[in-house]
């Protein structure tokens, strides 16, 4: 069984740049949720994916979209990038049915912002 | 939407104690209730997780037992061990499918 898999581990970018995260389900597992996690945080809800639409959405401003490819992979895109966006980005699949189901975590890619 | 709250944020205890983290949520339609735990620099990896049909479920020793009433859950770990030190999080989730996250709980344990 394969794990969730998030690239690049660690990315530094400047104020005002775009940046692509992307991350690989866990196989069987059809739905994906990212996250962002500030330190000595818990996770905060930015969105999730199912069957390649958005399926649910946190909190975030339309300058962070998404992507959901027909094998499941993800991808986060963030423009016009803040100083604020410094964080963890998480990603976590699971396997959508009728009952809320585990979400499991990739290691997350470390973005900082100067 | 969903208020979940979590104490406390840090909990110190010696080897062999028992250590307990409770979380409260506002949405009386939330069903499942997951914990994860978050070693330093790490994934979040879940631990145990009780669906709102069930009012305590346990692993060896991890439990969680969930007031519906009271709307609130408590994550139970017994005879800790130093490497039961991490941060722990709670997590709410509805019909809506999307989860709601607690600020975490960082469990010190002292050999």
């Amino acid at each position: 069984e394969t794990g969730v898999t998030q690239s690049p581990t660690h990315l530094i970018k400047t104020r005002g740049q775009q940046v692509t995260l992307r991350c690989s389900s866990q196989s069987g597992h059809n739905t994906v949720s990212w996250y962002q996690q500030a330190l000595g945080q818990g996770p905060q809800f930015i969105f999730q994916y199912y069957r390649e639409e958005e399926n649910g959405r946190g909190n975030f401003p339309p300058r962070f979209s998404g992507l959901q490819f027909p094998n499941y992979s993800s991808e986060l895109n963030v423009n016009a990038l803040e100083l604020d966006d410094s964080a963890l980005y998480l990603c976590a699949s699971s396997l959508a049915g009728e009952n809320n189901q585990p979400q499991h975590f990739g290691d997350g890619t470390r973005l900082s912002i100067l | 939407g969903e208020n979940v709250e979590q104490h406390p944020s840090t909990l110190s205890v010696q080897e062999g104690d028992s250590a307990v983290i409770k979380c409260t949520y506002s949405d009386s339609a939330s069903n499942y209730f997951p914990w994860y735990k978050q070693e330093l620099g790490k994934r979040p990896q879940l631990i145990i997780d009780i669906r709102s049909n069930v009012g305590e479920k346990k692993d060896q020793r991890i439990a969680v037992t969930l007031n519906k009433t009271a709307k609130h859950f408590s994550l139970h770990i017994t005879e800790t061990q130093p490497e039961d030190s991490a941060v722990y999080f709670c997590a709410v989730l509805g019909g809506s499918y999307i989860p709601t996250f607690g600020r975490g709980t960082s469990l010190i344990v002292h050999p």
